[in-house]
């Protein structure tokens, strides 16, 4: 398998533009989800989906972010307006059903190798 | 709803010996609790994890230890090295919320040679 892919690796935008990061999670797994990462912030969960459903989506910042799951392979977050704080790694990770304590669970996060961001 | 906390934000230690990272959480009902390396520009990777059935799981020099009365979990580098340097973060799962990850801050080792 691949693991999860991510796109694009780079992006510099200026300020205002429209900036679309996509996802593919790996085959089979049924959650998605989209971090931030800064040096200032840490790591930030923003959204993830269950099925293609978004199920929690309290930690997206504001209206100016939006995340679409069309279909189990694929996914995309996107900013429109995107300001400088923007700015950020944006990883993406996905994960397979199942959360038994006594059996081997598939509990693993799997990371994209992330988007770098830089808006000027 | 869950809290995890992780100290020390950096760590320096020497080559050759040991480290230890330490999170405390909240959630009592929380069960599992893995703990990721972040190497320079890389993407978090899980290296351990633990689940609350047990209270020690070791593989080769790493090792997390879990100690659900007090609440606490840690990660034992022993023998570092170099490659040892990394961004490590730990998380625990929160229970009433589809099960997902509360991530601590991560902590910076430093290997000095």
């Amino acid at each position: 398998d691949a693991g999860v892919i991510q796109s694009p690796r780079h992006e510099v935008t200026e300020m205002g533009q429209e900036v679309t990061l996509r996802c593919k999670p790996i085959s089979g797994h049924d959650y998605l989800f989209w971090y931030r990462q800064t040096m200032m912030r840490g790591l930030e969960l923003l959204i993830y989906f269950n099925n293609n459903v978004p199920i929690d989506d309290s930690g997206m910042p504001e209206d100016r972010f939006s995340a679409k799951m069309p279909n189990a392979s694929f996914s995309t977050l996107k900013i429109q307006p995107s300001e400088p704080r923007d700015s950020a790694v944006y990883f993406c990770a996905s994960r397979r059903a199942g959360n038994s304590v006594y059996h081997p669970t598939t509990d693993t996060q799997y990371f994209g190798p992330g988007t770098r961001l830089t808006v000027l | 709803g869950e809290n995890v906390e992780q100290h020390p934000s950096t760590l320096s230690v020497q080559e050759g010996d040991s480290a230890v990272i330490k999170c405390t959480y909240s959630d009592s009902a929380s069960n599992y609790f893995p703990w990721y390396k972040q190497e320079l520009g890389k993407r978090p990777q899980l290296i351990i994890d633990i689940r609350s059935n047990v209270g020690e799981k070791k593989d080769q020099r790493i090792a997390v230890t879990l100690n659900k009365t007090a609440k606490h979990f840690s990660l034992h580098i022993t023998e570092t090295q170099p490659e040892d340097s990394a961004v490590y973060f730990c998380a625990a799962r929160q229970m009433d919320s589809n099960y997902q990850l509360i991530w601590g801050a991560g902590t910076k080792l430093i290997i000095k040679p």
